[in-house]
């Protein structure tokens, strides 16, 4: 089984300062990792995601993330949030050992908006 | 950029009655996918289709849902006799068909279905 949980519903951060929007997973294997956002009335972006090498990876619109396997985390990162970046983000799963399995699994998503 | 499209942006109907969700995936893309997110609830993965079959399937996509790929560049949703609870927002996605299966899902912008 393949699950992805987001703690928080709404994160909030004033413009200029760092953002961090976390998600830690569970699977049985290993696993393929992904953030999406959506923007209001958008679909699904897709923003980066891991799957082996370097722990910390980094994606679409200044946005990264790392993944710490003692942790099960994936939590995504930007140094510097812009107003822009208001939107929901999801974070996403999937087992990669286990062959045939297509699906993700994403967790609830977080609002994050950030504060002129 | 290639893009996922799907029509309609908005669909109305009566508990009931059957509708066709439409989705024209990225052209070279060879796995397709639906999801689904009820209001205010986590994206769920319905189905995928490769090579003209269903390749894995949730529980939720039970007799009363159909996919198909009626032609070289459209896949569809199909749902026979709609119900209240089938209001949601379904998102097509598509990859590509990597030997390794380290392929991203690109998704759509979603259809918003809503049975009265």
């Amino acid at each position: 089984a393949q699950s992805v949980a987001q703690p928080e519903d709404q994160v909030n951060v004033a413009e200029g300062n760092p953002l961090t929007v976390k998600c830690t997973y569970s699977v049985s294997g290993n696993p393929y990792l992904f953030w999406y956002v959506q923007y209001p009335n958008r679909g699904l972006q897709f923003l980066l995601k891991y799957i082996t090498g370097d722990n910390l990876v980094k994606g679409s619109y200044g946005f990264e993330a790392e993944f710490n396997k003692s942790q099960t985390s994936f939590h995504l990162k930007k140094p510097s949030a812009l107003v822009s970046d208001s939107a929901l983000y999801f974070c996403a799963v999937r087992d990669l050992t286990n062959f045939g399995n297509e699906k993700l699994t994403f967790g609830t998503g977080t609002r994050l908006t950030i504060i002129p | 950029e290639p893009e996922v499209t799907q029509t309609p942006s908005h669909q109305v109907t009566q508990m009931g009655q059957e509708v066709i969700l439409r989705c024209v995936p990225i052209s070279n893309h060879l796995y397709f996918y639906w999801y689904r997110q009820i209001l205010g609830q986590k994206v769920e993965f319905l189905v995928s289709f490769y090579n003209n079959e269903i390749s894995e399937k949730s529980e939720i996509f039970d007799d009363q849902f159909s996919v198909e790929r009626p032609d070289g560049s459209n896949f569809t949703l199909k749902i026979r006799s709609t119900k209240l609870e089938d209001s949601a927002m379904y998102f097509c996605a598509s990859s590509e068909r990597k030997t390794s299966g380290r392929d991203t899902q690109y998704f759509g912008p979603g259809t918003r279905l809503t049975v009265l």
